[in-house]
């Protein structure tokens, strides 16, 4: 069964640190291509992050509000994407989901979603 | 940047047909993908490519496009259907993927 499992969500103060983890399962992780998507809270999808596969080159591409804040990664060792938060805000609160693609193909495989709420 | 435009909401009776306009503020538009998001749950893709459905989707999904507007089609609506609906994109290099704001279906 394909599946991705997000962790590591939680209460953080304003400008604190956050590592999200996704594990990943029932797929060839090392040839996929994975992204982070937000959700704020009543609000729509907002795409966050990406990380290509090394064999296309391991590029990674970020949203213009979290670019030089957000780092992600991969483990392909472990079948785990991370994403690290800095400087966090309180727009940073949201629901975070872990899906492959991203490509031409879309994003056609999502978590569950791990929730992040910044406050003080 | 590049954005992507939908209606905020649609309305349809039950066995009728809805369609969810997704706009492109620029071109060349690259391909676009849809999807299904109920309340609570995380989103499912039922369109990628404009117009391939993913296995498992029912045919009364289907998508289509032109020029720079992308169209996700639901015929024969159920209420099972009643569900935000989100168009994405990337922008002409590939490098930002984008999402639209999303379409509130209701079945009447």
């Amino acid at each position: 069964e394909v599946q991705l499992v997000e962790s590591g969500g939680g209460l953080v103060k304003p400008g604190g640190s956050l590592r999200l983890s996704c594990a990943a399962s029932g797929f060839t992780f090392s040839n996929a291509w994975m992204n982070w998507v937000r959700q704020a809270p009543g609000k729509g999808l907002a795409w966050v992050a990406r990380i290509k596969s090394k064999p296309s080159g391991g590029t990674t591409d970020y949203a213009a509000p979290v670019k030089g804040r957000f780092t992600i990664s991969r483990d392909d060792s472990k079948n785990t994407v991370y994403l690290q938060m800095s400087s966090l805000k309180s727009e940073d609160t949201a629901v975070y989901y872990c899906a492959t693609g991203g490509g031409i193909n879309g994003v056609d495989i999502w978590g569950q979603g791990t929730t992040v709420t910044v406050s003080s | 940047s590049y954005e992507l435009t939908q209606p905020p909401s649609v309305s349809v009776s039950p066995g009728q047909t809805a369609r969810i306009t997704c706009s492109a503020d620029a071109l060349p538009k690259q391909y676009g993908s849809w999807y299904q998001q109920k309340s609570g749950q995380a989103p499912v893709m039922v369109i990628y490519k404009d117009s391939e459905r993913p296995s498992g989707i029912p045919e009364r999904f289907s998508g289509s496009s032109s020029g720079t507007t992308v169209t996700l089609t639901i015929s024969g609506v159920q209420a099972e259907d009643e569900a935000d609906y989100y168009c994405q994109s990337t922008d002409s290099r590939g490098t930002n993927v984008v999402f639209g704001g999303g379409t509130k279906l209701t079945v009447l």
